[in-house]
């Protein structure tokens, strides 16, 4: 039982340049995230995903696409990467709860982007 | 978006109890308050979740007023193992649509 992976763990990439970072969770989870962590910043939603084939803007979405093919996967994708978006990109699952509301996230390691 | 606000950072001795408060003032009715705890080079961790009034387990307490726009995560007799930045977490019902809200967390130095 693995948790949640993510793929890679480090990466850099110049101006202009387009990527995909991948999710996996083993825990049969409904809800995944994907959130960006800058210094003083803490952790900001990016999007998110109710279920397969679902998916929805958190706060910071713009620059990002997202896609949930498969209930396992999420995977957060950057058309035309800016140095804005250097920063440490954490994948996040969770199930859903009956009563609503936010829910136990479990988290990945994250993945280190570095943008020149 | 509604925010949520905690102290940048606090310092504690080993053994003492420490008690972290964080501010949630546009609560969902239907939302948890959810606590987290984050090691350098790591993902969050899950610490505690509750609703409302008192919350323990084995590693913290969560104390909930009535009100619920506020919440103290409260950490026993602390060790340098709990040196960690703890995030408070709620949904956002400010946005009319669900958004949820970490807070920039609050870095606690255990000093031996």
């Amino acid at each position: 039982n693995a948790g949640v992976t993510q793929t890679p763990k480090f990466r850099v990439l110049k101006t202009g340049q387009s990527m995909t970072l991948l999710c996996a969770q083993d825990m049969n989870h409904e809800y995944m995230y994907w959130y960006r962590q800058d210094p003083g910043m803490g952790l900001r939603l990016i999007h998110y995903s109710v279920g397969e084939g679902t998916t929805a803007k958190g706060e910071v979405p713009d620059g990002y696409n997202v896609s949930r093919l498969k209930k396992q996967n999420f995977l957060l994708g950057l058309e035309s990467a800016a140095p804005s978006q250097t920063s440490v990109y954490f994948c996040a699952s969770s199930y859903v709860y009956s009563r609503g509301g936010n829910q136990p996230q479990h988290f990945g390691d994250g993945t280190r982007l570095s943008i020149l | 978006l509604a925010k949520t606000t905690q102290p940048i950072s606090m310092d504690s001795y080993e053994g003492q109890e420490v008690n972290i408060t964080c501010s949630h003032n546009n609560i969902a009715t239907n939302d948890y308050i959810t606590w987290y705890q984050q090691f350098p080079s790591q993902g969050p961790r899950f610490i505690i979740q509750g609703y409302k009034t008192k919350v323990t387990n084995e590693v913290a307490s969560l104390f909930i007023p009535a009100d619920r726009k506020s919440s103290t995560l409260s950490l026993p007799r602390v060790s340098l193992s709990d040196t960690a930045v703890y995030y408070c977490l709620v949904g956002d019902s400010g946005a009319g649509s669900y958004q949820l809200t970490f807070g920039k967390g609050t870095k606690l130095s255990v000093i031996p």
